[in-house]
């Protein structure tokens, strides 16, 4: 079965520098959500969309910025990036309805350095 | 606001020992859902089991169960048997389920507990 694919895996930047993560959610699975994870830490919310719109916010960094495109895959964009931005950054995907799990993509590594 | 609290931070067993996770949460909602995650050493996250809290029937899956008891707010999961490929890091977490429809399953992790199985 197709699952959530992420990319890239790993990803190392320099601070200062800009990042874009993509995530392709499961076919006919309108909502996205993006989450990271600090080393140690549990994952947290960053920001979710439903049908290409901005459905909830969590503890997103203003310098960070997603959007939804019309083929429903989503892009979190990071700009001016800091050390204490290297985590685990997971996108999940599901359907519209109440009685599902999200589903969580491999995740994306970011290392600033 | 929610919250998920997995006291227990890190549990080493031999292989073949029961393994019982502990998980309280808070919610000011009557409606929402409870779920086990695992994530591996490879990083993924990999969905465990889910729970309404309309549903506090307790249940087997394989290797798995679990105690859902509302009026302690405690979903405790255990692992019967344990084997090393359980070695992993547990998170706990909650999704409120009134904001489903319109925000969908965000959830609110406890802070994992890291579970050692050893030959």
């Amino acid at each position: 079965a197709a699952g959530v694919i992420q990319s890239p895996r790993h990803l190392i930047k320099e601070k200062r520098e800009t990042a874009t993560l993509k995530c392709y959610p499961i076919p006919r699975h309108d909502t996205v959500y993006w989450y990271q994870q600090g080393p140690g830490q549990d994952p947290q919310f960053l920001i979710s969309f439903y049908e290409k719109m901005q459905s909830d916010k969590g503890s997103i960094p203003d310098r960070f910025s997603a959007q939804q495109f019309s083929d429903y895959h989503s892009e979190l964009n990071m700009s001016s990036l800091e050390l204490g931005d290297s985590a685990l950054y997971f996108c999940a995907s599901s359907p519209q309805r109440e009685d599902t799990e999200a589903f969580f993509g491999q995740g994306t590594r970011l290392t600033v350095v | 606001a929610q919250k998920v609290t997995q006291a227990q931070t890190e549990i080493s067993v031999v292989e073949k020992e029961d393994v019982t996770l502990d998980c309280v949460y808070e919610t000011r909602d009557t409606t929402y859902y409870l779920f086990w995650y695992k994530q591996p050493p490879s990083g993924e996250l990999v969905f465990l089991i889910r729970r309404n809290s309309f549903d506090e029937q307790n249940e087997i899956s394989g290797r798995y169960s679990w105690n859902f008891q509302k009026s302690t707010s405690s979903f405790n999961f255990t692992i019967t048997a344990s084997q090393v490929v359980d070695s992993a890091v547990y998170f706990c977490a909650l999704s409120d389920l009134r904001m489903i429809k319109a925000a969908g399953n965000k959830l609110t992790f406890g802070g994992g507990t890291r579970v050692l199985v050893k030959p």
